[in-house]
């Protein structure tokens, strides 16, 4: 049950694309279609802003998107807004109810 | 308006137990697996335990195994957390949640501070 590797930290100007990686095990990323991920503010709860990989839950921008291959999962923000500095986590499903989580990655709008 | 609500958390010493609550409305209840999910202050988000919708299994992280017990009263839809044996490393805010759900069920959460 080891976190998923994220990067710290990304950062980009307004407008900008940025990508955040998410690289699991073939026992997680890599076994399931279930990946999420969550953006959170500071002093804020976790949102959901992706889930099943590529999947935008109603009221999300479709500047977030999502991709997999193999064990990585990979979270892009296009159009980099200033409101989106946030942390991100990514979440897999591990099989019998288990899941995992990201180590999280600051994003930094330049 | 789905809504997970916690309650029960507080400073509590080394040793010593705490039982968190999560109240929920707006979905159906019994449908749902539920998780609680930790934050650590400064740190990142870790899954703790999980309970299937009808309360018939239950699965923890090994670091709470045999220490917490996690358990649902479907006819309250209410979701507990009993943590004995608490240890300062367990100091977090804790959040009710569903992880995988496509609906993002996730409550504002309850701190959780193990100190002397």
């Amino acid at each position: 049950q080891s976190a998923l590797t994220q990067p710290r930290s990304v950062s980009g100007s307004p407008g900008q694309s940025v990508t955040i990686s998410c690289t699991g095990t073939s026992s997680d990323v890599g076994a399931y279609n279930y990946v999420s991920w969550f953006q959170q503010h500071p002093g804020k709860a976790p949102q959901l802003i992706l889930f099943e990989v590529t999947r935008r839950p109603s009221g999300v921008p479709d500047r977030f998107s999502g991709s997999k291959s193999g064990n990585t999962a990979s979270l892009t923000i296009s159009g980099l807004q200033a409101e989106d500095e946030a942390d991100y986590y990514c979440c897999s499903y591990a099989g019998s109810y288990i899941y995992v989580f990201g180590v999280g990655t600051r994003v930094t709008v330049v | 308006e789905v809504q997970l609500v916690e309650s029960g958390g507080g400073l509590v010493q080394p040793g010593g137990s705490l039982r968190l609550s999560c109240v929920a409305s707006g979905f159906t209840f019994t449908n749902v697996a539920l998780s609680w999910v930790r934050q650590a202050p400064g740190k990142g988000l870790e899954w703790v335990s999980a309970i299937r919708g009808d309360g018939r299994s239950t699965f923890y992280i090994d670091s709470v195994e045999g220490r917490f017990t996690i358990s649902r009263d479907n006819s309250e839809n209410t979701l507990y957390l009993q943590m004995n044996d608490l240890r300062v490393e367990d100091t977090a805010m804790y959040y009710c949640a569903s992880p995988g759900s496509r609906k993002g069920y996730w409550g504002q959460g309850t701190l959780v501070t193990v100190s002397s």
